[in-house]
């Protein structure tokens, strides 16, 4: 069975740009749940889609949005990039809310 | 007070010992607690998963829940080099808000 993936895997965008990242959950999985990874603050959770609603969201300000498609795919938006948003952006499914969360390989975002 | 906390290492052991990964969290009411592994540059990787108190082994890797001490560890027997990487200890926290929270992480390095 095919893992998570993400696309794009590399991405350089400039302050003030907008970027759309796109993840495909394992086949069979419902809930598609986004997180940013910096070296200083780790690991934080922006949100959890499942059945194209958004269930969880943490603390991120509005500039950052997702959504979710019928066929479970899912995708962030973060508009009006600043520096500070240069990070690992990790997507990861799961077959139900709550359950073991699977990992995509991630995009990596520069903000220049 | 942080509420997943884990000791950022680095933690080093020779080739062939056991190394001890702790971590400890905030919240009494959390349920589901898991074990990923992070190489450098890569995403996470699901290790384990522990749901009741006591131990749980999987090859070379043990974890260890105690609920009444709000601590869950995972135990690397004959550690070898391949595991040397970041040790991240998530936990899904009970209430409304059941979203998956990350540890800062340990770095473990096996030494040859």
């Amino acid at each position: 069975k095919a893992g998570v993936t993400q696309t794009p895997r590399y991405l350089i965008k400039t302050r003030g740009q907008q970027v759309t990242l796109s993840c495909s959950p394992i086949s069979g999985h419902r809930s598609v749940s986004w997180y940013q990874q910096t070296p200083g603050q780790g690991l934080q959770f922006l949100f959890e889609y499942f059945s194209e609603t958004q269930r969880n969201k943490g603390n991120f300000p509005g500039r950052f949005s997702g959504r979710q498609f019928s066929n479970s795919r899912s995708e962030m938006n973060v508009s009006t990039l600043e520096l500070g948003d240069s990070a690992l952006y990790l997507c990861a499914s799961s077959r139900d809310l709550q359950e073991t969360q699977y990992f995509g390989p991630g995009t990596r975002l520069l903000v220049l | 007070q942080k509420e997943v906390e884990q000791n950022s290492g680095p933690l080093s052991v020779p080739e062939g010992a056991i190394a001890s990964l702790n971590c400890t969290y905030s919240d009494r009411g959390s349920q589901s607690f898991f074990w990923y592994r992070q190489y450098s540059g890569k995403s996470p990787e699901l290790i384990m998963f522990i749901y009741s108190n006591g131990d749980k082994e999987d090859g070379r890797f043990t974890a260890q829940l105690n609920k009444a001490s709000q601590y869950v560890s995972l135990l690397i027997r004959d550690s070898q080099p391949s595991d040397s990487a970041t040790y991240l200890c998530a936990v899904i926290r009970g209430g409304s808000a059941r979203q998956l929270t990350f540890g800062s992480g340990t770095q473990l390095t096996v030494l040859p």
